[in-house]
């Protein structure tokens, strides 16, 4: 059964600074995995997918990239702004599910 | 492009009653996906549909629990005799491949609230 671990379970950073969020998973059997933005009480909003034959993918300040030796993946946030405070979930598509197994996020506050 | 929309966005319930949500995906969408999340934990996975087809439902999906999606387009979860812990918000989400290449959009979310 997969597992998806994030740590931190919470971050807080000064404006302007980059950072990196870890996602952790047993399984590297993976299809796919996708990073996601939650902002409180909304629903989630994608950010990124990586297909299992990449390494990263960029969108814009963010760049997620997946090492599926290892189990892991990371999401690095470049100078960091008070609208990018939420919580950031990683999810796989692994195995014969077509469910997506989430880690429980890494609720990320930016200080102005 | 709409997104993905749930009805209705906040629900109170007395325990006992039933409540239904409904999804409407995003139209061009085959496959619809319904998740669980309670505060602090990332969403659970509770059932899958292609077209009008479920195709898998999750152990989580107690027999209080039914979901539809007549003719393949929007859908349906109904909770029969709710109990305080179905207290959730409830997610449904949209894709149009499979696995790889599978990006899935999530909708704004159901909130249940049990008293």
């Amino acid at each position: 059964k997969q597992e998806v671990t994030q740590i931190p379970a919470a971050l807080s950073v000064p404006e302007g600074e980059n950072l990196v969020l870890n996602c952790s998973f047993t399984d590297s059997a993976i299809y796919n995995l996708q990073w996601f933005r939650q902002d409180p009480g909304k629903g989630l909003t994608s950010l990124l997918l990586i297909q299992s034959s990449q390494r990263e993918q960029t969108s814009g300040r963010l760049n997620a990239s997946l090492d599926k030796s290892s189990g892991r993946s990371t999401l690095y946030i470049a100078a960091s702004q008070p609208g990018d405070s939420a919580t950031y979930l990683c999810a796989l598509h692994s195995g014969s599910a077509r469910q997506l197994t989430f880690g429980s996020g890494t609720q990320l506050t930016v200080l102005p | 492009d709409t997104g993905v929309s749930q009805d209705p966005r906040h629900k109170i319930t007395k325990r006992g009653q039933n409540v239904t949500f409904r999804c409407d995906p995003i139209s061009e969408h085959n496959r619809l996906y319904w998740y669980r999340q309670t505060l602090g934990q990332g969403p659970e996975f509770l059932t899958y549909f292609q077209n009008e087809a479920q195709l898998e439902k999750s152990r989580l999906l107690s027999d209080r629990f039914s979901a539809e999606r007549p003719k393949g387009s929007f859908s349906t979860l109904e909770i029969q005799r709710t109990e305080q812990g179905d207290s959730a918000m409830y997610l449904c989400a949209s894709s149009s491949r499979d696995r790889a290449g599978n990006t899935i959009y999530f909708g704004e979310g159901s909130w249940l609230t049990v008293v």
